[in-house]
């Protein structure tokens, strides 16, 4: 059983371009949620994908946008980067039956805007 | 507004003693509460949940106790062995589904010294 596999570990991007961050679910998962954490804070909710349709947002700008693909794998795009969207991105994948006790995490992206 | 608060930062415990991790929340609304270990480059991996409805739920060396009344929840690890050490993230959610996401607070980074 594989577990979440996230791409590219690092990045550097420059302020004003565009990100896209990838994530492949544990196999069998059909949701896929995706977290942002800052330096020295906690992860934050960004939203939540299931059945290739967002189904819960946290409090991010519309210009953080994401997608499902029909194997349940996903997608994390962020347009105009800001120095503040420097952060490690993880994505978590579950059964959307499984609570939530069943969410498994990626080891994340780290994204550097500079 | 920080709504999950782990107000200590790290936490330095001996090797066999009991290590106790708090986290207080604001939010009445908060039904499930979870706590998260992470080690470096890794991504956070769930340990232990509660139900609002409970006071303590316990998973071998692992024990969660919640207070609804103070609004605060703590993990206690017995004995605590030197792979303990690790960065500690209490979450909780409201409603069922997780379609609204985790919040988490900053963490607890505890260190078993031998």
């Amino acid at each position: 059983e594989t577990g979440v596999t996230q791409s590219p570990t690092h990045l550097i991007k420059t302020r004003g371009q565009q990100v896209t961050l990838r994530c492949s679910s544990q196999s069998g998962h059909n949701t896929v949620s995706w977290y942002q954490q800052a330096l020295g804070q906690g992860p934050q909710f960004i939203f939540q994908y299931y059945r290739e349709e967002e189904n819960g947002r946290g409090n991010f700008p519309p210009r953080f946008s994401g997608l499902q693909f029909p194997n349940y794998s996903s997608e994390l795009n962020v347009n105009a980067l800001e120095l503040d969207d420097s952060a490690l991105y993880l994505c978590a994948s579950s059964l959307a039956s499984a609570g939530r006790n069943g969410y498994t995490f990626g080891s994340g992206t780290r994204l550097t805007v500079v | 507004d920080q709504q999950v608060k782990q107000n200590s930062p790290s936490l330095s415990v001996q090797e066999g003693r009991i290590s106790i991790l708090n986290c207080d929340y604001t939010n009445s609304m908060f039904d499930y509460f979870l706590w998260y270990k992470k080690y470096p480059a890794e991504g956070p991996t769930f340990l232990i949940s509660i139900s609002s409805i409970k006071d303590k739920n316990e998973d071998g060396r692992f024990t969660v106790f919640l207070n609804k009344s103070a609004k605060h929840l703590s993990l206690h690890i017995v004995p605590s062995q030197p792979g303990d050490s690790a960065v500690y993230f209490c979450a909780a959610s409201e409603g069922g589904g997780g379609a609204d996401g985790l919040t988490f607070g900053k963490g607890t980074h505890l260190i078993i010294q031998p």
